[in-house]
């Protein structure tokens, strides 16, 4: 299968600060990656919807300003917790609708590709 | 609006004992259903997938799940559990008209030896 790679695995950082994390289609296309949000034993949340060449698509109740979200090219999205707080520590998980192999635009047959997560823990 | 219930915090299972893990959906119009399997501090593996055709759908590590249109549900069985096969389940629902998924709050399935 397609496969989707995060960067970092997990980071550390000071209330105040920002971080970036970056989510990669490896051996295909993706226009569109969405980033979740994961808490401890809890179902994954979907962020926003990351989409190359426009503005990502915020869910309600995220705040657009504090995970700004830049869809570089057909390969990668990056998602930047800015001024990150202890409340933002958790796992994010990216993934990618694809087929591997294939450069088209995602049918809807196609599945996600979940990245291995990124856990952030703010101190 | 699309949805997806687990009702099931926690399944425990023997080993070698069959196990089932439930889910039901509710969507709009025909739904797309997935089971994914994640392990602890990972992503998340795709197990199954049903999108059209026969209502039981084999999958990865002889996982199967059985799609019931007249009860909206998916659950997701395995005829002899593993302790491997321990870890967080979640069943997912996409409309056939969205891109989004939506998950289950997740089943932690925990298998004894």
């Amino acid at each position: 299968g397609a496969v989707v790679s995060q960067h970092p695995s997990w980071v550390i950082c000071k209330s105040g600060t920002s971080v970036k994390i970056e989510c990669r289609s490896l051996d295909f296309q993706a226009t569109t990656m969405f980033w979740y949000r994961q808490f401890p034993k809890q179902s994954l949340m979907l962020m926003a919807t990351s989409n190359e060449g426009s503005k990502a698509t915020y869910e309600q109740g995220v705040e657009k300003d504090k995970f700004l979200i830049n869809h570089a090219s057909l390969t990668l999205s990056t998602l930047t917790v800015t001024s990150a707080h202890p409340e933002d520590s958790s796992f994010y998980i990216c993934s990618a609708p694809g087929l591997a192999g294939s450069t088209r635009t995602p049918t809807s047959y196609n599945e996600q590709f979940f990245g291995p997560g990124t856990r952030l823990t703010v101190l | 609006a699309q949805s997806v219930a687990q009702p099931e915090d926690q399944v425990n299972v023997a080993e070698g004992n069959p196990l089932t893990v439930k889910c039901t959906y509710s969507v709009s119009g025909n739904p797309y259903l997935f089971w994914y399997v994640q392990y602890p501090n990972r992503g998340l593996q795709f197990l199954l997938k049903y999108i059209t055709g026969d209502n039981l759908v084999k999958g990865s590590y002889g996982f199967e799940a059985e799609f019931n249109k007249s009860q909206t549900s998916f659950h997701l069985k395995k005829p002899s559990a593993l302790v491997s096969d321990s870890a967080l389940y979640f069943c997912a629902v996409r409309d056939r008209g969205y891109s989004t998924l939506t998950f289950g709050k997740g089943t932690m399935l925990l298998v004894s030896p």
